[in-house]
């Protein structure tokens, strides 16, 4: 079964920094990797799209790499509404999510 | 305005049966895969099942497998997930999801519904 890792589980940063969220795939997916954010009590909301294109209307400060196994997701300059949790899922095999990723403020 | 809105959550026993649908306008609903995913109280994300947009390939994550089914009937734009045996892990926000293209089944999912929560206890 493909199993999808993230770390950190949680992090704590301050408006205007720069965080990376890193998401490992059990077996390797190509570039068929996205990225949602999600606030409570509401539906996820995708950001990235296979590894590093931006959905319509995300903000540049997001961005997304990787391939294969590995992939990041950074937010270059955290900005208020930023704060959330973070999923990434692969669309290789099927659907898997990762655990999430709570973006707390420090 | 394109939307996905679901219904039918609600309080059932362990072993029980419920049916939860969801309702799509402002887009070609039959042109389109859609999938359930699920979201227990303070948990992740869990894919459940997906359907292509002719209802031809269906596939369902094996924690469901033999207990739940999804359809779908495009002359009236709505899914449906008919959940059978349920159990307690089953306890969940279900939401509706779309496919990002036509005509694709494996692809990410670009517009949610708010969610339906379904209660096993």
């Amino acid at each position: 079964d493909m199993q999808m890792t993230q770390s950190p589980s949680t992090l704590s940063a301050s408006v205007g920094d720069r965080v990376t969220i890193t998401c490992r795939a059990s077996q390797r997916i190509s570039r068929w990797l996205a990225w949602y954010q999600q606030k409570p009590g509401k539906a996820p909301k995708l950001l990235i799209y296979r590894a590093s294109t931006l959905e319509s209307g995300v903000p540049s400060r997001f961005s997304g790499s990787g391939s294969g196994t590995e992939f990041t997701l950074t937010i270059s300059s955290l900005q208020p509404d930023d704060f959330a949790t973070y999923y990434c899922q692969q669309y290789s095999t099927w659907f898997t999510f990762g655990q999430g990723t709570k973006l707390e403020i420090k | 305005e394109v939307q996905l809105l679901e219904s039918g959550g609600g309080l059932v026993q362990p072993g029980g049966s419920l049916r939860v649908s969801c309702a799509a306008s402002g887009f070609n609903f039959s042109n389109y895969a859609m999938s359930w995913v699920r979201q227990a109280p303070g948990k992740g994300l869990e894919w459940v099942s997906v359907i292509s947009g002719s209802g031809e390939i269906i596939y369902y994550a094996d924690a469901v497998k033999g207990r739940f089914t999804i359809s779908r009937d495009n002359s009236k734009n709505t899914l449906s997930l008919q959940m059978n045996s349920l159990r307690a892990a089953d306890t969940a926000i279900y939401y509706c999801a779309r496919d990002q293209l036509a005509s694709v089944v494996l692809d990410v999912f670009d517009l949610w519904g708010q969610g339906t929560m379904v209660t096993v206890s």
